[in-house]
C-alpha cells in the first residue's frame, strides 16, 4: 500500500479565515513533505519533516504553519492567505533520510482557492 | 538556477508510437532519478526510477535510459496509448531525499 491521503479535497477560504489541511500515511514512512503546485508547473517544496522534526523550511511565509503531531500525520495551518496562494497543495512521504530509500509518494492534493 | 532541465515542454505522439522525454542535470551529488506521471487535478504518481549505477531500467512499456557521463536521462514510452496523455516530470534527488523537479512535459497521444 503506497497511499497518502489528504483532506479536504477542495477548500475555499477568505483572506481572514483560518483553516487546516491534513495529510496521513500508514506506510511507516519517517519523512513527510508539503509541496505547492501552480497550474502547469512542477511541485515546489515548502516544508520537510524528518522523524517528526522540521528539517527544511523553504522560506515559506509565516501565514503557512506546518505541524507534525506524529509519524503518520502532517498538518498545514493556513491563516490570512492571499489570492496568489491559491494552488494545489500536495503532501508526500518517504522512508526517510539515511534509509537509502528515496521514493516519495504523493497524495491527491487539496485544491485551495483564496477569495 | 534550475537543477534539472527537461525537454520538450509538450509532445504530441500518435497512438502506438514512442514518446521520448529528456532530462539533464549538473549536480553530480544526485543519486536517484525518478519520473512522475500526473493527470489533471491529481497528485504526481511515481512511475519509474533509476540509480546512477544502472544504465537502463524497464518496467512494462516504460524505460529509463541513463547516461552518467553526459549527466542525462530519458523516459521512453513504447506503444503510447491515449491513456498515457498526462504531464510527466523528471526529478533528481540528493542523498537526503530532497527532490528537484524538471519543468514538466505535457504528453498528448492521439488515437
Amino acid at each position: 500500500d503506497t497511499e497518502v491521503t489528504q483532506t479536504p479535497k477542495h477548500l475555499v477560504m477568505g483572506m481572514t479565515n483560518k483553516k487546516s489541511l491534513k495529510c496521513e500515511q500508514h506506510m511507516g514512512h519517517r519523512a513527510m513533505y508539503w509541496y505547492k503546485q501552480k497550474a502547469k508547473k512542477p511541485p515546489e517544496l515548502m516544508f520537510v519533516y524528518s522523524y517528526e522534526k522540521l528539517s527544511i523550511n523553504e522560506s515559506v511565509p509565516s501565514r503557512f504553519s506546518p505541524e507534525c503531531p506524529n509519524s503518520s500525520l502532517l498538518n498545514l495551518h493556513l491563516h490570512a492567505l492571499q489570492p496568489e496562494d491559491s494552488a494545489l497543495y500536495l503532501c508526500a512521504s518517504s522512508h526517510g533520510a539515511h534509509t537509502g530509500r528515496y521514493e516519495q509518494y504523493f497524495g491527491p492534493g487539496t485544491r485551495l482557492t483564496v477569495t | 538556477q534550475q537543477q534539472v532541465k527537461q525537454s520538450p515542454q509538450s509532445l504530441i505522439v500518435q497512438k502506438g508510437g514512442i514518446s521520448i522525454i529528456n532530462c539533464a542535470y549538473e549536480n553530480t551529488a544526485f543519486d536517484y532519478f525518478p519520473w512522475y506521471q500526473q493527470f489533471p487535478g491529481k497528485g504526481p504518481a511515481l512511475l519509474i526510477a533509476i540509480r546512477p549505477d544502472v544504465s537502463e531500467k524497464k518496467e512494462g512499456r516504460f524505460t529509463i535510459s541513463f547516461n552518467k557521463s553526459a549527466k542525462q536521462f530519458s523516459l521512453h514510452i513504447m506503444d503510447s496509448q491515449p491513456g498515457d496523455s498526462a504531464t510527466y516530470f523528471c526529478a533528481a534527488s540528493l542523498p537526503l531525499g530532497r527532490l528537484y523537479f524538471g519543468r514538466g512535459t505535457q504528453l498528448t497521444v492521439w488515437p
